[in-house]
């Protein structure tokens, strides 16, 4: 059974203030590794797909990046706007149809 | 350009009414899913369509039915709410296929059953 655990549940940031949070996760055989942003009252929203150990992608302030355990998105310089609820997914070779397992999420909130 | 669009945002329910869920998408998706997200148990998948006709059971799939009659809708159907299944229900499509694509939802349903 796939698995993903996210850390921390909560994380609080001054502006400028740059930070990690982590996706750990346990899948029989990777796919791929999703993140999510998600506004309170509002639907997920795709950031970022990561396919192999080793790769990364980057968007405005944001990078994830993948290893064979566990995934990172680095904030650097975060604004009071990138305050939302982070959520990291995957999709293992034992699953089928697209099904996707959910962390937990991660709050962020980022002070001006 | 709607993307995934779900209806209604909000219902409060008493125990053992029924009521559907409708979730449209506008992007020729293949796969729709409906979730539901409790505080601290993230997103579970209740039941998921691979094509017009089909479904199947998720992880949480009791209490609730769906169908997909056309390729475009898919309905969450709750038969005798339960005050257990007060939740935020989300309806998400992707293309499908052996590609690995990411779902787009919609901005989700807010049920609360008394």
């Amino acid at each position: 059974e796939d698995q993903v655990t996210q850390s921390p549940e909560a994380l609080r940031l001054q502006e400028g203030e740059s930070s990690s949070l982590n996706c750990s996760y346990t899948v029989s055989g990777l796919r791929g590794l999703f993140w999510y942003r998600q506004d309170p009252g509002k639907g997920p929203e795709f950031l970022f797909t990561l396919y192999s150990a080793g790769e990364e992608k980057e968007k405005e302030r944001l990078k994830a990046t993948l290893t064979k355990k566990e995934s990172f998105l680095h904030i650097t310089a975060p604004k009071p706007e990138d305050s939302a609820t982070y959520l990291c997914a995957v999709q293992g070779r034992g699953t089928s149809y697209g099904k996707l397992t959910f962390g937990q999420g991660t709050i962020l909130t980022v002070h001006p | 350009n709607a993307g995934v669009t779900q209806t209604p945002k909000f219902r409060v329910l008493k125990t053992g009414q029924s009521m559907t869920l409708l979730c449209a998408q506008d992007m020729n998706h293949e796969y729709m899913y409906w979730y539901r997200q409790d505080p601290g148990m993230g997103l579970r998948l209740i039941h998921y369509s691979v094509g017009e006709g089909t479904t199947a059971k998720g992880e949480v799939p009791d209490g609730y039915n769906v169908s997909r009659l056309k390729k475009q809708n898919f309905l969450l159907g709750l038969e005798s709410a339960a005050p257990s299944q007060t939740s935020v229900y989300f309806c998400a499509s992707s293309r499908g296929g052996v590609m690995i694509y990411g779902y787009t939802f919609g901005s989700g349903t807010r049920l609360t059953v008394v």
